[in-house]
């Protein structure tokens, strides 16, 4: 176990929709990191929230959004939803430490479909 | 983008070691090593990073050559559990961020 909770673990939706993807970091740790793996694809980094503050944006469509609560908590929203967007979505957290360098440890992930 | 190389395949048996490289010519003095896995459609599990030292902890151990220019996973005795993607990677300078950025990884199939 991570300690990095994400829910829901499952989601179904139809095309068209908004979805909000939940993730709650490990106790401590101020970073939280959105991921987004498509079939067969690899890990493709969306955002980067740093204590309540946006940090960096990978490829993360206009459709999609995500903020960091006070209680350290984030969510990631997806909306207008498309059939490509079906994917899992992991977030991760890192503890801040002096310099950069600090493992992330990732939850377990929320596996969309879109139909 | 990535900045490793690695094989995007691998076989072991069961018990032996397996040992996985990892390319990162560009690597600079600062930047750690980081290694993870990812068991199929699980989130990815954090293995070992180090900087310059080799490194050990109870699941592998890590092999960084002097120039810092390679390294080298090493699972002492592989079991059939370990059958995953292996990432190797060097955290992406973005904006003041350091984001873990993930290739394509090792896939790693463990035979009995």
């Amino acid at each position: 176990d991570s300690g990095v909770t994400q829910t829901p673990k499952h989601l179904i939706t139809a095309t068209g929709q908004r979805v909000t993807l939940r993730c709650s970091p490990r106790s401590g740790d101020l970073s939280v990191y959105w991921y987004q793996q498509s079939l067969d694809q690899g890990l493709q980094f969306l955002i980067h929230y740093y204590n309540g503050e946006e940090r960096a944006k990978g490829n993360i469509l206009e459709r999609f959004s995500a903020q960091q609560f006070p209680d350290l908590h984030s969510e990631l929203n997806l909306s207008s939803l498309e059939l490509g967007d079906s994917a899992l979505y992991f977030c991760a957290s890192s503890a801040p430490r002096t310099g950069a360098n600090t493992e992330a440890f990732f939850g377990q992930g929320t596996r969309l479909t879109v139909v | 983008d990535a900045k490793t190389t690695q094989p995007p395949s691998m076989d072991c048996a069961e018990g032996r070691a397996a040992n996985l490289p990892c390319n990162h010519s560009t690597i600079s003095g600062n930047e750690y090593v980081y290694w993870y896995r990812q068991i199929h459609s699980q989130g990815p599990q954090y293995i070992i990073h180090g900087l310059k030292n080799n490194e050990t902890n109870e699941m592998a151990s890590l092999i960084i050559t002097e120039d810092r220019k390679s390294s080298t996973l090493i699972l002492p005795h592989a079991t059939l559990r370990d059958t995953a993607v292996y990432y190797c990677i060097v955290r992406v300078s973005s904006g003041g961020s350091y984001i873990p950025t993930f290739g394509r990884g090792t896939s790693l199939i463990v035979h009995p």
